[in-house]
């Protein structure tokens, strides 16, 4: 049971233009969401995070929006960067972040130059 | 400081053996998790120690197992591999028990079952 979903495995961009990954998630009791970034033979690194409490956080040219009601939030960069492409994973946790991290599957992000 | 490492990097098996793979925290860092990631299924959580005890376990068969020594160095065994167990294993740090929204990530072991 899949419970933080992202649809799209893979995303091609545009340098300078809008990245938007997406993801989506079934459990209601999560209340803290992360984003993490993986270059290949290097482990995920911490982006940004939002808390239930918020719909929106910024941090430089990443921003993440959280809509509750739909269970659903997305990470957005812009303007986009070569160095942005990873692969970003989205990942869920209760207890505004202490309790274990559920992860969705990844989104391959290639920015195109 | 320096990050979380893990050894070995790259590892071969086959079937039916049993492995072990370390994690060194970052220095001052108690909280140890285990993921497992396979293409396809991202992420998959382990457990954590913290303290040397288990604190959470993920559901994976009993061939998966870890300990925690009191250095916070921290050792994952599976047993009896199969094919399906071939996989990236990464661990990561936090300062305390639970507290997922501070975890450091270590380079991951390249686990291939042949």
């Amino acid at each position: 049971d899949q419970q933080v979903k992202q649809n799209s495995p893979s995303l091609s961009v545009q340098e300078g233009r809008i990245s938007i990954l997406n993801c989506d998630y079934t459990n209601s009791m999560f209340d803290y969401f992360l984003w993490y970034k993986k270059y290949p033979a290097e482990g995920p690194t911490f982006l940004i995070s939002i808390s239930s409490i918020k719909d929106k956080n910024e941090d430089g040219r990443f921003t993440v929006f959280l809509n509750k009601s739909a269970k659903h939030l997305s990470l957005h960069i812009v303007p986009s960067q070569p160095g942005d492409s990873a692969v970003y994973f989205c990942a869920a946790s209760t207890n505004f972040g202490n309790e274990k991290l559920t992860f969705g599957t990844g989104t391959r992000l290639t920015i195109i130059p | 400081k320096a990050g979380v490492t893990q050894t070995p990097r790259y590892l071969i098996k086959t079937r039916g053996q049993q492995v072990t793979l370390s994690c060194s925290p970052i220095s001052g860092h108690r909280s140890v998790s285990w993921y497992q990631q396979t293409p396809g299924q991202g992420l998959q959580f382990l457990f954590e120690y913290f303290s040397e005890t288990q604190r959470n376990k993920g559901n994976f068969p009993g061939r998966f197992s870890g300990r925690q020594f009191s250095n916070s160095r921290s050792e994952m065994n599976v047993s009896t591999l199969e094919l399906g167990d071939s996989a990236l294993y990464l661990c990561a740090s936090s300062l305390a028990e639970g507290h997922s929204y501070e975890q450091y990530f270590g380079p991951g072991t390249r686990l291939t079952v042949t």
